[in-house]
């Protein structure tokens, strides 16, 4: 199937570190991306990973894969308030040109 | 242009009415998407241009909705008849090539439907 499936909601404190999952189904993701919606906003790429790694960092930001079980997680050490947003997850698969996205999980940063 | 630009941002229509949601990719990108966004849910795949090529329209939600691409840059999408269920931010994306490369989007256009 289609689904990319990410919990709804995730609220962390100002200087924690925030997780948040997807989970996809199809095994031939080439690559899975992690997109920010801020309020009234477009997306905006964050970061991305290929298929065939498991792990990338950039700054704050962690992204970890574990193809086997089909899991992608975003990690963002230190949290800001300005890190309050959407966050989607995406995949492109081989073969293929669309962007299947995951549902979204709203970020919340309290002070 | 510096970013992909959507036009209008914000639209009311009455149900029943046409409406044309217009979006400027950036220069020289080859790739263009429209997606849709309901309130609380991700974004629904609706039509992929590339280049020359005929365009995948299979996300589209019914016959009410048509898209085109003119001289292989603007793209108009047209929700005719509207009803209350097409209300939605309709987002517009662009990329260099299709698939594995960075897709920019632009800020969408909020269409509410009375």
């Amino acid at each position: 199937g289609e689904d990319v499936e990410q919990s709804l909601f995730l609220s962390v404190r100002e200087g924690d570190s925030s997780v948040i999952n997807c989970t996809y189904t199809d095994s031939s993701s080439t690559y899975l991306y992690w997109y920010k919606q801020e309020p009234g906003a477009g997306l905006q790429l964050l970061t991305y990973i290929f298929s065939n790694m498991d792990m990338k960092q950039d700054q704050r930001l962690t992204v970890l894969l574990n193809k086997k079980d089909k899991h992608l997680s975003l990690r963002i050490a230190d949290t800001q308030t300005g890190d309050s947003a959407i966050y989607f997850c995406a995949e492109t698969r081989q073969g293929t040109y669309k962007y299947i996205f995951g549902t979204g999980t709203r970020l919340k940063v309290l002070a | 242009g510096a970013g992909v630009s959507q036009s209008p941002s914000n639209k009311v229509t009455e149900k029943g009415k046409d409406v044309e949601l217009r979006c400027d990719p950036i220069s020289g990108h080859t790739a263009l998407y429209w997606y849709r966004q309901s309130l609380g849910q991700g974004l629904e795949f609706l039509i992929y241009f590339q280049g020359n090529s005929a365009p995948d329209k299979s996300g589209l939600p019914s016959d009410r909705f048509s898209a085109e691409r003119t001289g292989g840059s603007v793209s108009t999408l047209t929700i005719q008849r509207t009803q209350q269920e097409d209300s939605a931010v309709y987002l517009c994306a662009s990329s260099l090539v299709h698939g594995n490369t960075e897709a920019f989007f632009g800020q969408g256009t909020r269409l509410t439907v009375v």
